[in-house]
């Protein structure tokens, strides 16, 4: 049973609008949530993270969003580029234990 | 300042064969992961290693075992590869401090 789930495989969005990626989780002591960027035939890097005690960080065009009731959080990039394509996974972790990652949603941004 | 390498970058292998996929880091982390990412599945963690000198099985690591040479570097071996691992495998180390994890460019292995 995942633990970290992306219920979007996919997501298509055109140049200069918003992008909104979607993250559940089911374990409610996860206490720090990541998002990695992945290009093809390159491994993941780090993109923005926030912790349980926070709902919003923002990093330039970045900003995730953290709901704790909900065990749902997003990640906004306003506005979309085409160097935004890419996939992205959600990932999270209880502090002392290993990160638990979602299967990713592929974002493409069309000119 | 490379950051986290791994070789190879692509292996074919036959069934039974065995192979060992090489990973290090100069960024002086403790903790180092080997993942498979296979699709709609994400990064499955297969052995970590909080400091030089230990190993821990992670979600899926039957087939698999692991070498913390030293510091650095951070091996895993197949020793009789099954079809089953064909995947794309990756290293990543941990900056603690910011909770960031580093990963390689990854392996894409093959099991016919």
């Amino acid at each position: 049973d995942q633990q970290v789930k992306q219920n979007s495989p996919s997501l298509s969005v055109q140049e200069g609008r918003i992008s909104i990626l979607n993250c559940d989780y089911t374990n409610s002591m996860f206490d720090y949530f990541l998002w990695y960027k992945k290009y093809p035939a390159e491994g993941p890097t780090f993109l923005i993270s926030i912790s349980s005690i926070k709902d919003k960080n923002e990093d330039g065009r970045f900003t995730v969003f953290l709901n704790k009731s909900a065990k749902h959080l997003s990640l906004h990039i306003v506005p979309s580029q085409p160097g935004d394509s890419a996939v992205y996974f959600c990932a999270a972790r209880r502090t002392g234990q290993n990160f638990v990652f979602g299967p990713g949603t592929r974002l493409s941004v069309l000119p | 300042n490379a950051g986290v390498t791994q070789t190879p970058k692509f292996q074919v292998l036959k069934t039974g064969q065995s192979m060992t996929l090489q990973c290090a880091q100069d960024m002086n982390h403790n903790s180092m992961y080997w993942y498979r990412q296979d699709p709609g599945m994400g990064l499955r963690l297969i052995y970590y290693s909080a400091s030089e000198g230990t190993t821990d099985k992670g979600e899926v690591p039957n087939g698999y075992n692991v070498s913390r040479l030293n510091k650095r570097e951070f091996s895993l071996r197949l020793e009789s590869a099954a079809p089953s691992q064909t995947s794309v495998y990756f290293c990543a180390s941990l900056q603690a401090t910011y909770n960031e994890q580093f990963f390689g460019p990854g392996t894409r292995l093959t099991v016919l």
